[in-house]
């Protein structure tokens, strides 16, 4: 699976939309863009991915660029609730290895 | 979504003695499961995968004989942290993937906060 960079810590006031970068320069063509989030003390939760096209549910938009090297998680309304640590995972759609985190970005939404 | 659920949510005991954390797939059958260590202020990391019904497959520095995984059936694997050390005091995450699906979906418990005394 692709290596994925993301910045460590962002800061959003609550109410603006949270905008998470993530760069993912050595993708391969048939390798997905994932996005969990993990709030404290809780388990991963499963936000959104995309391969080429954007795409947007019902928490979230991702925005990937067209040569795909890189993404942005959109948190349109950020809310107190949605801090936690982001993580991007790059990995093929229908892999049967486990999902590795990397670092993430700790999201704080500020009142 | 899948549910994946953990039992317990938290847990203390005291060195010395064994702790079992059971991880369960709620709606859906999980060939395989996965165990995953976060200590404070680090990520997640893969300390073994469970396939029903054979061994576990631990992941370098992770000792098999410390951590032992059962993964008896499609919806139940337990790890037993054995003699357990204040240094194995850590947040433990279950996640199981659905045999079902074609896109091996990989859903997450909510974890067990473990802490020794």
């Amino acid at each position: 699976d692709a290596k994925t960079t993301q910045p460590t810590s962002m800061d959003c006031a609550e109410g603006r939309a949270a905008n998470l970068p993530c760069n993912h320069s050595t993708i391969s063509g048939n390798e997905y863009v994932y996005w969990y989030r993990q709030i404290h003390s809780q388990g991963p939760q499963y936000i959104i991915h995309g391969l080429k096209n954007n795409e947007t549910n019902e928490m979230a938009s991702l925005i990937i660029t067209e040569d795909r090297k890189s993404s942005t998680l959109i948190l349109p309304h950020a809310t107190l609730r949605d801090t936690a640590v982001y993580y991007c995972i790059v990995r093929g759609r229908g892999s049967a290895r486990q999902l590795t985190f990397g670092s993430g970005t700790q999201l704080t939404v500020l009142p | 979504g899948a549910v994946v659920s953990q039992h317990p949510s938290r847990v203390i005991c005291k060195s010395g003695t064994s702790v079992k954390i059971e991880c369960r797939s709620l709606d859906f059958q999980a060939t395989t499961m996965f165990w995953y260590r976060q200590f404070p202020k680090k990520s997640l990391m893969l300390m073994a995968t469970s396939n029903e019904g054979s061994k576990a497959t631990y992941e370098q520095g992770v000792e098999k004989d410390k951590f032992l995984i059962n993964h008896a059936s499609l919806t139940l694997s337990t790890l037993t942290v054995t003699s357990a050390h204040p240094e194995d005091s850590s947040f433990y995450i279950c996640s199981a993937r659905d045999g079902s699906s074609p896109n091996n979906e990989q859903f997450f418990g909510p974890g067990t906060r473990l802490t020794v005394l």
